[in-house]
Parts: structure tokens; sequence; C-alpha cells
């Protein structure tokens, strides 16, 4: 199955409040984590990573929080705008020389105005 | 920069036809790969390439080949295309193999073999 998913695949948030989109994975031997966004019809862009090193990360209106506990991690989006309708995805890089990324299935985010 | 770029963007097939989506890349960067989206699935790996001349499957890579002959190029062909490989596919590239550094997608390949 799949290592890495998320707990909602719709998330429903009021224009200026924070979001907060979560993502599990399973393996721990996983170093490495990346945000995605995508927007209707385009590619995946890149929004934020993070080391297993690391517990939290931050950009501009977005931080990224890791608990290695409980091998969850979480995206955090302040002050949502219209532009931050997307599907979300978590990646994780398995670590050992592994080649590639494993993305969970997506959440979407629909911004209520 | 043009980034990554794909072509064709749409694509219908009969089920036995054959096809290659193209992709190309200006970033001279040395991984490449291939991922196919499905509804409720995420993004899943074909093959990928760390290289030219180097290439190696993904999660997903039956009933597909890759060739890497130069930096820039990563054609994915369906030999005999068949109704389960209706997908979008997205080429990516990077700096690394995926442990440091962002992946930058095409803007992706929609195939519909009916």
């Amino acid at each position: 199955g799949e290592s890495v998913g998320l707990h909602l695949p719709t998330l429903s948030v009021q224009e200026g409040d924070n979001s907060i989109i979560n993502c599990a994975y399973s393996n721990s031997a996983s170093d490495y984590f990346i945000w995605y966004k995508q927007e209707s019809g385009k590619g995946p862009q890149f929004i934020i990573d993070i080391r297993s090193n690391m517990d939290k990360r931050q950009g501009q209106r977005v931080t990224v929080l890791l608990n290695k506990t409980v091998k969850h991690l979480s995206l955090q989006i302040a002050a949502t705008q219209p532009g931050d309708s997307a599907v979300y995805f978590c990646a994780e890089h398995l670590g050992g020389g592994a080649d590639g990324l494993t993305f969970g299935k997506g959440t979407h985010l629909i911004i209520q105005p | 920069n043009a980034g990554v770029t794909q072509t064709p963007k749409f694509q219908v097939l009969k089920t036995g036809q054959s096809m290659t989506l193209q992709c190309a890349q200006d970033m001279n960067h040395e991984y490449m790969s291939w991922y196919r989206q499905d509804p409720g699935m995420g993004l899943r790996l074909i093959h990928y390439s760390v290289g030219a001349g180097i290439t190696d499957q993904g999660e997903v890579p039956n009933g597909y080949n890759v060739s890497r002959s130069t930096t820039e190029d990563f054609p994915l062909r369906l030999l005999s295309a068949a109704p389960s490989q209706t997908s979008v596919y997205f080429c990516a590239s990077s700096y690394s193999n995926g442990d440091t550094g962002e992946l930058f997608f095409g803007e992706g390949s929609r195939l519909t073999v009916l």
C-alpha cells in the first residue's frame, strides 16, 4: 500500500483563515520530505521541503512540521488566499541511496469566500 | 528558461497502437523521471534516469520503455497501448535523485486509450 497518505481528501477553509494539511508516512528510513501544489491542468510545483533532522521549516506563508515520533508531516498555510486552491501532495524520499520520491494521494484544498 | 517541456499535451490511442511521449529539459539536470497520475492514486514513478545512458525502473514500469541518449531528452514509449494506460503523464527533472532539491515537472500529457 501507500507509504505516504493523507488524512483528508478534501479540506475547505474560509479565505483569510489558516489551513493545515496533514500527511502520514510509514517508512522510518525516509530522510527528506517535500510538499507540492498542483493547480488544475498543471504539473506539481514545489512549495517547501524538510529534512528528517529538522522539526520545522518556514517559508513565505507556509510552514512544514515534521513529527518523526508519529511519522506525521503537516503543511500550514497562513492567511489562505483564493490562489491557494489546489491539490497538495506530500512526498518522501526513502533514503539509503533510493531514487525518486513516493507521493501521497493528495488533499484538495478549497477556499470559501 | 522553458524548464521541462512535454509533448503532446493530449493524445487518444486505440488499443495496441504505439506512441512516444516526449520530454525535454533545458536546465542541465542529470536526473529525469516519468510519473503517471490517476484519480485517487497520487503520482507513481514509471521509469527514471540518473544521467545519459542510464535508466532504471520505478514502481509501475510494465508496458513502458525509456531511453536517455542525451542529458536533455527522456522519451517514454508505449509499445502496445492498453486501456489501463489511460492516465496523465508527468515528466520531471532535478539536480539529484530526489534526496535534495525539488523536482521540476512538466505540464503533463493526457493520454486516453480506447
